[in-house]
Order: C-alpha cells, then structure tokens, then sequence
C-alpha cells in the first residue's frame, strides 16, 4: 500500500523555528508536496521537490531524501498566521495522495 | 475571480435524503477531483475527471455519483445519505492528471442528522 506519516501536532512559540517531518512508503515516486489548511479552509499548496535537498520559499523551506523516503517543511520566523495544519502529499500517475497531516499551534 | 468554486458551504440534512454539490473552476483545467475530509482532518480523493472522463472511483459507494457535463464543471450527487457521510467535501481542479499542485474549492460541510 501506500502511506505518509506525519507526527499529528507540533507547537511552538513565536519567532521560532520547527519541522515537520514526512516518512512515506509509495509504489513509484515522482516528488513530494506540502500543503496548508487553516481552520475552516481549503488546502492551499505550498511547495514540491522533485529532487533531493532544499527548497526555500521565503519564511518556508522543503526538503526531499529520496534514498530516505523522508522529506520535512521547515517553518522559520513563525507568526500566528502560521497555525495551521499542514500535509505532505505524493503525486501517482492519477492522482495525489495525502499524508496524516501535522497541527502546528504557535503561541505568542 | 474565484478559482474554484462550490455550491452549497454549508449543507445539513436528514438521513435518507439526496442532496447535490456543484463545482465550477474557472482555471481552464482538464482535471478535477473530489476529497473527502473527515473529522480527523484526514483527506482521502473519492473521484476524478480528465475531459470529462472518469478516471477514478476510490471505491466510493455507489449512492455517490459524480457528474462532468463539461470539463469546467464536476457535481457529486450524494443518495440515501447515512450519518457517515457527514464531512467536509472538496472539490479541486489542476491542469492535468499527475499534477504535484492542485487546487481546491472552499469545501462543503455536510452534516446528516
């Protein structure tokens, strides 16, 4: 089968830094995706790596191991805004498949 | 302006009834989907459409049924609903199958009593 797991919360404060990690297990690889989802929101895409290492957009930044099936989306500078839960996902050859997904809270 | 759209956000209704959501996107897309977010936040895809083609049926029961009458537009029709059919359903929309963004109406919260 195929599968993505994420942990299902992360906290943090303010201006700080976390990560959130995605290990997956798929049939045929292509890159992998992250997502954002406020409460009461649509799923809004954040970014994909088809290859291995880093990929910054601004405040956020994605990583890809391809030898590892493991990739994480690293949130630096946090703000309020950022609370939120967020998914990894894995495009097949028809479709995406989503990971369990992660709730950050950041507090102030 | 809206990308993707869906009719109604809000839908609550008794068990046994048949309700209908629309979707429209406004993207020039060929591909759309329907998901199925559950209270657990997870996101599972039930249908999608290229050119108005099923392409696939997650082995979703058959008191589902999509329609495509154009490749801008993917309704769920929705029989006999059960109290497990309460969720938030999404409809999304990316220019082709296999694509790594897509992207996704507001939702439809369904709610059977």
């Amino acid at each position: 089968g195929q599968s993505l797991e994420q942990p299902s919360e992360v906290t943090a404060v303010e201006g700080a830094i976390v990560q959130i990690n995605c290990t997956y297990q798929t049939s045929g690889f292509y890159g992998l995706s992250w997502y954002q989802q406020h409460d009461g929101g649509a799923p809004t895409f954040l970014s994909y790596n088809a290859l291995d290492g880093l990929e910054e957009t601004g405040r956020f930044s994605s990583f890809l191991s391809r030898s590892d099936s493991y990739g994480y989306l690293l949130l630096q500078e946090l703000q309020m805004k950022d609370s939120a839960s967020y998914f990894c996902a894995v495009p097949t050859t028809d479709k995406l498949i989503f990971g369990t997904g992660t709730r950050l809270q950041v507090f102030p | 302006d809206t990308a993707v759209s869906q009719t109604p956000k809000y839908l609550v209704t008794q068990m046994g009834n048949d309700k209908s959501i629309k979707c429209e996107q406004n993207l020039g897309h060929d591909t759309m989907y329907w998901y199925k977010q559950d209270s657990k936040k997870f996101l599972k895809i039930m249908f999608s459409y290229n050119n108005k083609e099923l392409i696939i049926n997650e082995t979703v029961p058959n008191r589902f049924s999509p329609k495509s009458p154009d490749k801008a537009h993917l309704n769920l029709h929705i029989n006999s609903l059960e109290l497990g059919d309460s969720a938030v359903y999404f409809c999304a929309s990316s220019p082709g199958l296999a694509y790594n963004e897509q992207f996704f109406g507001p939702g439809t919260r369904l709610t059977v009593l």
